[in-house]
């Protein structure tokens, strides 16, 4: 069975631009969840998606949204880019929702550096 | 609400040694569950163990075995014999099912050099 798919795997952008990252999930499972990882702050927990609606959100400005598709495919857009938005952003899919008490399967990361 | 505290940064040892990874947690609820992911240098988070709170057992897979201790509010994690490919930043992270979808969270990680 294929794991979680992330693409690009690297991403260079400048300030103010936006960008788009895309998560495969492993097939059969229907929750997506995103998180941001910084050598400051961690993994941070973005949004979820189950199902093509948003379960739940994190503590991140409106410039961050996601969506999810009706394959369980799932796009997370940075619009307005900052330096401080760069880091690796990581996706995880799962069989189990709510989220809480299901094991997470991470792709390998988008790392993403603004310049 | 819900915290898990990694209190080593950076740990390094050399192969062969037995090494403890220290999780401490907060919750509110009765009810949760306690992770432990390993991070290679891959950048992916690997799975290692889930426990939920009624179950106090210690586990042992292999070389690695975790120690749950509700007192203490623990969930300590030890490699024994230590390996190269042990080298990773490890995270422990806990999850409230029952409070409303709340997301897994994460300690910030403690990074295990091994040494050969």
């Amino acid at each position: 069975k294929a794991g979680v798919t992330q693409t690009p795997r690297y991403l260079i952008k400048t300030r103010g631009q936006q960008v788009t990252l895309s998560c495969s999930p492993i097939s059969g499972h229907r929750s997506v969840s995103w998180y941001q990882q910084t050598p400051g702050q961690g993994l941070q927990f973005l949004f979820e998606y189950f199902s093509e609606t948003q379960r739940n959100k994190g503590n991140f400005p409106g410039r961050f949204s996601g969506r999810q598709f009706s394959n369980s495919r799932s796009e997370m857009n940075v619009s307005t880019l900052e330096l401080g938005d760069s880091a690796l952003y990581l996706c995880a899919s799962s069989l189990d929702a709510p989220q809480g008490s299901g094991k997470l399967f991470f792709g390998s990361g988008t790392q993403l550096s603004v310049l | 609400a819900q915290k898990v505290t990694q209190a080593q940064t950076e740990i390094s040892v050399v192969e062969k040694e037995d090494v403890t990874l220290d999780c401490v947690y907060e919750t509110r609820d009765t009810t949760y569950y306690l992770f432990w992911y390993k991070q290679p240098p891959s950048g992916e988070l690997v799975f290692l163990i889930r426990r939920n709170s009624f179950d106090e057992q210690n586990e042992i897979s292999g070389r690695y075995s975790w120690n749950f201790q509700k007192s203490t509010s623990s969930f300590n994690f030890t490699i024994t014999a230590s390996q190269v490919v042990d080298s990773a930043v490890y995270f422990c992270a806990l999850s409230e099912p029952h409070s409303g979808n709340t997301p897994l969270v994460f300690g910030k990680g403690t990074r295990l050099s091994v040494i050969a």
